[in-house]
């Protein structure tokens, strides 16, 4: 079974610039998640999608922080101006619907952002 | 979700067993306890979760105390491949759907051979 696919793995950006992330999740998986991973720290959840709409998005700076999952199936991360504090790895989870407190989330191995 | 608290770090040796702990003292009763590790240059992946009774896996077993206040991650047998940070987290059943995972900065353990 393939995993959780993400690309690029990494990017390096000047501050101001724009940049998007790619998220292919595990085939049938309706859920899907971005976390955002600072250095040193545990991920932090950005948005949550139930097929292609939003469940949670409570934690996503929507000033410059945009997610879609048109189809309900691959997802897009865009930022847009990015700030030198953007620089982390970005994490696309995907899990089955089913019992919330007892469902498995499959991460994909990120993509580093570096900003400049 | 409830907070837990970790050791930032331990050490291990190579093929002994590791117990990792984790204190959540104000979990409610609805609270599962999940396990997630995270190698280096890795998403986390799923360890193990239970909610009152100890579970095992082919990875680790969880124990979980009688009050629920604390639990336990063992590994059996800690390899070099073993290393990586460990995170306790509590899931409720969630309101609306919402269902992610709240990250502490979690165990780092390190094995040496």
């Amino acid at each position: 079974e393939a995993g959780v696919a993400q690309s690029p793995r990494y990017k390096i950006i000047e501050k101001r610039q724009s940049v998007a992330f790619w998220c292919n999740p595990i085939s049938g998986h309706a859920t899907l998640y971005w976390y955002q991973q600072i250095l040193g720290q545990g991920p932090k959840l950005l948005i949550q999608f139930q097929n292609n709409g939003v469940v949670d998005d409570s934690q996503l700076p929507k000033d410059r922080f945009s997610a879609e999952r048109l189809k309900g199936v691959d997802s897009t991360l865009k930022i847009q101006p990015a700030k030198l504090e953007d620089s982390a790895v970005y994490l696309c989870a995907s899990s089955q619907k089913g019992l919330l407190a007892q469902n498995i989330q499959y991460f994909g191995a990120g993509t580093r952002l570096s900003v400049l | 979700d409830a907070k837990t608290t970790q050791p930032n770090s331990m050490e291990s040796n190579e093929e002994e067993p590791v117990h990792l702990p984790c204190n959540h003292s104000t979990i409610s009763g609805t609270d599962y306890i999940h396990w997630y590790r995270q190698l280096p240059s890795q998403g986390p992946e799923y360890v193990i979760h239970g909610l009152t009774s100890n579970v095992n896996n082919r990875m680790a077993s969880l124990a979980i105390a009688e009050d629920r206040k604390s639990s336990t991650l063992i590994l059996h047998r800690a390899t070099l491949r073993d290393a990586a940070v460990y995170y306790c987290i509590l899931r409720d059943l969630g309101t609306g759907g919402a269902d992610g995972l709240t990250f502490g900065k979690g165990t780092h353990l390190i094995i040496q051979p």
